[in-house]
Protein backbone atom coordinates (compact mmCIF):
# COMPACT_ATOMS: atom_id res chain seq x y z
CA UNK A 1 0.00 0.00 0.00
CA UNK A 2 1.66 3.16 -0.91
CA UNK A 3 0.90 5.84 1.60
CA UNK A 4 3.51 8.61 0.58
CA UNK A 5 2.50 9.56 -3.43
CA UNK A 6 4.94 11.80 -5.19
CA UNK A 7 5.09 13.42 -8.45
CA UNK A 8 6.59 13.98 -10.87
CA UNK A 9 9.03 11.10 -11.31
CA UNK A 10 11.66 13.04 -13.44
CA UNK A 11 11.75 16.68 -13.94
CA UNK A 12 14.45 18.71 -16.30
CA UNK A 13 15.24 21.97 -14.98
CA UNK A 14 17.33 24.72 -16.55
CA UNK A 15 19.79 26.74 -14.22
CA UNK A 16 18.40 29.34 -12.50
CA UNK A 17 15.08 28.47 -12.31
CA UNK A 18 12.77 27.13 -9.48
CA UNK A 19 11.97 23.33 -8.90
CA UNK A 20 9.33 21.60 -7.48
CA UNK A 21 8.49 18.59 -6.38
CA UNK A 22 4.75 17.44 -4.59
CA UNK A 23 4.03 14.90 -2.44
CA UNK A 24 0.64 13.76 -0.88
CA UNK A 25 -0.04 11.35 2.19
CA UNK A 26 -3.10 9.43 3.13
CA UNK A 27 -1.80 8.60 6.54
CA UNK A 28 -3.39 11.73 9.00
CA UNK A 29 -1.32 10.07 12.23
CA UNK A 30 2.17 11.45 9.91
CA UNK A 31 3.24 14.02 12.21
CA UNK A 32 7.15 14.40 10.50
CA UNK A 33 7.65 15.15 6.58
CA UNK A 34 11.49 14.50 5.38
CA UNK A 35 13.26 15.13 2.24
CA UNK A 36 15.90 13.45 1.26
CA UNK A 37 18.60 14.12 -1.75
CA UNK A 38 20.64 11.15 -2.93
CA UNK A 39 23.29 11.27 -5.35
CA UNK A 40 24.34 8.14 -7.61
CA UNK A 41 26.40 5.58 -5.74
CA UNK A 42 25.15 7.50 -2.35
CA UNK A 43 22.55 6.77 0.08
CA UNK A 44 20.09 9.13 1.07
CA UNK A 45 20.70 12.08 3.45
CA UNK A 46 18.32 14.29 5.07
CA UNK A 47 17.73 17.74 3.16
CA UNK A 48 15.07 19.57 4.76
CA UNK A 49 12.06 18.10 6.62
CA UNK A 50 9.10 19.36 8.16
CA UNK A 51 6.19 19.58 10.78
CA UNK A 52 2.33 19.85 10.47
CA UNK A 53 2.46 23.18 12.59
CA UNK A 54 3.84 24.89 10.07
CA UNK A 55 3.15 25.61 6.83
CA UNK A 56 6.39 26.58 5.65
CA UNK A 57 9.85 26.08 6.31
CA UNK A 58 12.73 27.46 4.48
CA UNK A 59 16.78 26.24 4.15
CA UNK A 60 18.62 28.48 2.34
CA UNK A 61 16.93 27.83 -1.58
CA UNK A 62 15.27 24.70 -0.37
CA UNK A 63 11.50 25.25 0.51
CA UNK A 64 8.73 23.00 2.03
CA UNK A 65 5.07 24.13 1.65
CA UNK A 66 2.85 22.17 3.72
CA UNK A 67 -1.19 21.84 3.35
CA UNK A 68 -2.13 20.03 6.32
CA UNK A 69 -5.86 20.12 5.13
CA UNK A 70 -5.13 19.23 1.48
CA UNK A 71 -2.51 16.26 3.34
CA UNK A 72 0.13 17.77 0.36
CA UNK A 73 3.48 19.04 1.06
CA UNK A 74 6.01 19.98 -1.86
CA UNK A 75 9.79 21.05 -2.33
CA UNK A 76 10.91 23.97 -3.93
CA UNK A 77 14.72 24.61 -4.90
CA UNK A 78 15.19 28.16 -6.06
CA UNK A 79 17.51 28.89 -8.34
CA UNK A 80 18.53 25.28 -9.14
CA UNK A 81 22.47 24.30 -9.79
CA UNK A 82 23.52 22.03 -12.09
CA UNK A 83 24.56 20.34 -8.66
CA UNK A 84 21.43 19.81 -7.44
CA UNK A 85 21.14 17.10 -9.44
CA UNK A 86 20.12 13.82 -8.15
CA UNK A 87 17.24 11.90 -6.61
CA UNK A 88 14.89 13.85 -4.31
CA UNK A 89 12.42 11.44 -1.79
CA UNK A 90 9.36 12.83 0.23
CA UNK A 91 8.86 10.73 3.11
CA UNK A 92 6.43 10.35 6.35
CA UNK A 93 6.78 8.94 9.49
CA UNK A 94 5.12 9.60 13.16
CA UNK A 95 7.07 10.79 15.99
CA UNK A 96 6.07 8.13 18.30
CA UNK A 97 6.64 5.26 16.11
CA UNK A 98 10.51 5.39 13.75
CA UNK A 99 9.01 4.11 10.88
CA UNK A 100 9.70 6.03 7.85
CA UNK A 101 7.69 5.85 4.52
CA UNK A 102 9.21 6.73 1.69
CA UNK A 103 7.38 8.28 -1.67
CA UNK A 104 8.58 6.59 -5.11
CA UNK A 105 11.47 9.17 -5.74
CA UNK A 106 11.95 12.15 -8.43
CA UNK A 107 14.70 12.31 -10.50
CA UNK A 108 15.79 16.06 -11.18
CA UNK A 109 18.09 17.26 -13.66
CA UNK A 110 19.58 20.74 -14.05
CA UNK A 111 21.32 21.69 -17.22
CA UNK A 112 22.98 24.83 -17.81
CA UNK B 1 32.81 11.65 11.02
CA UNK B 2 30.27 9.51 11.94
CA UNK B 3 28.56 6.77 9.15
CA UNK B 4 26.79 3.86 8.49
CA UNK B 5 29.27 1.50 7.36
CA UNK B 6 27.68 -1.10 4.60
CA UNK B 7 29.53 -4.27 3.49
CA UNK B 8 30.52 -5.31 0.69
CA UNK B 9 29.99 -2.51 -1.03
CA UNK B 10 28.99 -5.11 -4.56
CA UNK B 11 28.58 -8.42 -4.44
CA UNK B 12 27.16 -10.95 -7.71
CA UNK B 13 26.37 -14.39 -7.09
CA UNK B 14 24.65 -16.67 -8.56
CA UNK B 15 20.83 -17.80 -8.36
CA UNK B 16 20.73 -20.16 -4.88
CA UNK B 17 23.76 -18.97 -3.29
CA UNK B 18 23.22 -17.39 0.16
CA UNK B 19 24.29 -14.24 0.43
CA UNK B 20 24.68 -11.91 3.74
CA UNK B 21 24.91 -8.17 3.51
CA UNK B 22 26.17 -6.19 7.14
CA UNK B 23 25.87 -2.95 8.41
CA UNK B 24 27.88 -1.11 11.55
CA UNK B 25 25.35 1.48 13.24
CA UNK B 26 26.38 5.18 14.04
CA UNK B 27 27.85 4.28 17.59
CA UNK B 28 25.16 5.43 20.41
CA UNK B 29 22.30 5.00 17.49
CA UNK B 30 19.31 2.09 18.70
CA UNK B 31 17.24 2.00 15.41
CA UNK B 32 18.25 -0.09 12.25
CA UNK B 33 16.53 0.05 9.04
CA UNK B 34 17.15 -2.23 6.13
CA UNK B 35 15.60 -0.79 2.64
CA UNK B 36 15.82 -2.19 -0.78
CA UNK B 37 15.98 0.17 -3.50
CA UNK B 38 14.81 -0.68 -7.40
CA UNK B 39 13.77 1.34 -9.85
CA UNK B 40 10.22 -0.34 -9.84
CA UNK B 41 9.15 0.11 -6.66
CA UNK B 42 11.72 2.92 -5.06
CA UNK B 43 12.76 2.63 -1.37
CA UNK B 44 11.08 -0.06 0.09
CA UNK B 45 11.10 -1.00 3.82
CA UNK B 46 12.49 -4.64 4.03
CA UNK B 47 13.02 -4.28 8.36
CA UNK B 48 13.53 -2.31 11.58
CA UNK B 49 15.05 -2.72 14.58
CA UNK B 50 14.78 -0.84 18.02
CA UNK B 51 17.54 -1.80 20.85
CA UNK B 52 18.51 -4.67 18.95
CA UNK B 53 14.63 -6.04 19.13
CA UNK B 54 13.04 -6.99 15.52
CA UNK B 55 10.12 -4.14 15.83
CA UNK B 56 9.01 -4.69 12.11
CA UNK B 57 9.67 -7.02 9.30
CA UNK B 58 6.54 -6.94 7.35
CA UNK B 59 8.10 -5.43 3.85
CA UNK B 60 10.75 -9.00 3.54
CA UNK B 61 10.05 -12.17 2.23
CA UNK B 62 9.86 -14.26 5.25
CA UNK B 63 10.82 -17.52 3.04
CA UNK B 64 14.18 -16.52 1.90
CA UNK B 65 14.91 -13.39 3.89
CA UNK B 66 16.00 -12.85 7.53
CA UNK B 67 17.84 -9.77 9.51
CA UNK B 68 19.39 -10.00 13.12
CA UNK B 69 21.38 -7.63 15.06
CA UNK B 70 23.79 -10.17 17.00
CA UNK B 71 24.82 -7.17 18.69
CA UNK B 72 24.64 -2.87 19.28
CA UNK B 73 27.41 -2.49 16.70
CA UNK B 74 26.37 -5.26 13.80
CA UNK B 75 22.86 -5.54 11.85
CA UNK B 76 22.68 -8.33 9.20
CA UNK B 77 20.61 -9.26 6.16
CA UNK B 78 20.50 -12.74 4.92
CA UNK B 79 19.20 -14.05 1.44
CA UNK B 80 19.17 -17.87 1.35
CA UNK B 81 18.54 -18.76 -1.50
CA UNK B 82 19.16 -15.90 -3.91
CA UNK B 83 16.90 -15.20 -6.52
CA UNK B 84 17.68 -12.68 -9.82
CA UNK B 85 14.71 -10.64 -8.43
CA UNK B 86 16.81 -9.90 -5.43
CA UNK B 87 18.49 -7.99 -7.29
CA UNK B 88 18.92 -4.52 -6.01
CA UNK B 89 20.49 -1.83 -4.23
CA UNK B 90 20.45 -2.85 -0.22
CA UNK B 91 20.66 0.21 2.28
CA UNK B 92 21.01 0.16 6.12
CA UNK B 93 19.95 3.34 8.25
CA UNK B 94 20.65 3.76 12.09
CA UNK B 95 18.94 6.71 14.01
CA UNK B 96 17.98 7.27 17.55
CA UNK B 97 14.53 6.53 18.42
CA UNK B 98 11.31 7.79 18.55
CA UNK B 99 10.60 11.65 19.92
CA UNK B 100 10.99 15.24 18.31
CA UNK B 101 14.43 15.90 17.15
CA UNK B 102 15.50 12.38 16.82
CA UNK B 103 13.81 11.55 12.96
CA UNK B 104 16.67 11.56 11.06
CA UNK B 105 18.03 8.83 9.36
CA UNK B 106 21.52 8.19 8.40
CA UNK B 107 22.24 6.01 5.57
CA UNK B 108 24.81 3.79 4.41
CA UNK B 109 26.47 3.58 0.92
CA UNK B 110 24.38 0.54 0.23
CA UNK B 111 25.16 -2.64 -1.41
CA UNK B 112 24.37 -3.44 -4.97
CA UNK B 113 23.34 -7.19 -5.78
CA UNK B 114 23.18 -8.48 -8.67
CA UNK B 115 22.19 -12.42 -8.64
CA UNK B 116 22.60 -14.19 -12.23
Amino acid sequence: QQQVKQSPQSLIVQKGGISIINCAYENTAFDYFPWYQQFPGKGPALLIAIRPDVSEKKEGRFTISFNKSAKQFSLHIMDSQPGDSATYFCAASKTSYDKVIFGPGTSLSVIP
Amino acid sequence: DARVTQTPRHKVTEMGQEVTMRCQPILGHNTVFWYRQTMMQGLELLAYFRNRAPLDDSGMPKDRFSAEMPDATLATLKIQPSEPRDSAVYFCASGLSAGPGNEKLFFGSGTQLSVL
